[in-house]
């Protein structure tokens, strides 16, 4: 039972497309969020989204935007992809507001060519 | 967005040596501190989280202690296996928002 599951776990695709990375958790965490490793392998937010409140870091370009169609939900849609968009990108989730952990998928890789 | 940074970026230890590394972050607005180990290929998992200073937290030979004041915090490992060979990383509660995550200890230790 993998309690956050990303969807694929490899990505290849061309510069210009349009793609999504899914996100599933099965915690009833509350809280979900989005991570690119950087090419410095840094762990950077990009969004963290309760069903309240999107916090979107300002440095994500407007090409990237998560949608959640419900709370077990947070998927990642990145449009006119670019050559360095490419990374892993990590989703994970946690109950807000009690100092809880984080749980992680296990990553996507994606790769523009 | 806080600053969280880790020392030393990577270490070699035998088995059997204790080690230890440092995380520094903001002493300002502190909210909670996390301590995470991350396995190739893998996905991060938790290991402490620590919210008071003086904390100290235990699990098996890994150990954390915490000081808010001075805005650092001590991963030790006490004798060394090689299946502790993992990236160590740190994570700053931004305010309740979101973690900010330093860089990373990556710790290999030799049979």
């Amino acid at each position: 039972d993998t309690a956050v599951s990303q969807t694929p776990k490899y990505l290849v695709t061309q510069m210009g497309n349009d793609k999504s990375i899914k996100c599933e958790q099965n915690l009833g965490h509350d809280t979900m969020y989005w991570y690119k490793q950087d090419s410095k392998k840094f762990l950077k937010i990009m969004f963290s989204y309760n069903n309240k409140e999107l916090i979107i870091n300002e440095t994500v370009p407007n090409r990237f935007s998560p949608k959640s169609p419900d709370k077990a939900h947070l998927n990642l849609h990145i449009n006119s992809l670019e050559l360095g968009d490419s990374a892993v990108y990590f989703c994970a989730s946690s109950r807000q507001g009690e100092n809880y952990g984080y749980t992680f998928g296990s990553g996507t890789r994606l790769t523009v060519v | 967005i806080l600053n969280v940074e880790q020392s030393p970026q990577s270490l070699h230890v035998q088995e059997g040596d204790s080690t230890n590394f440092t995380c520094s972050f903001p002493s300002s607005n502190f909210y909670a501190l996390h301590w995470y180990r991350w396995e190739t290929a893998k996905s991060p998992e938790a290991l402490f989280v620590m919210t008071l200073n003086g904390d100290e937290k235990k699990k098996g030979r890994i150990s954390a202690t915490l000081n808010t004041k001075e805005g650092y915090s001590y991963l030790y490992i006490k004798g060394s296996q090689p299946e502790d060979s993992a990236t160590y990383l740190c994570a700053s509660d931004n305010y309740g928002q979101n973690f900010v995550f330093g860089p990373g200890t990556r710790l290999s230790v030799l049979p």
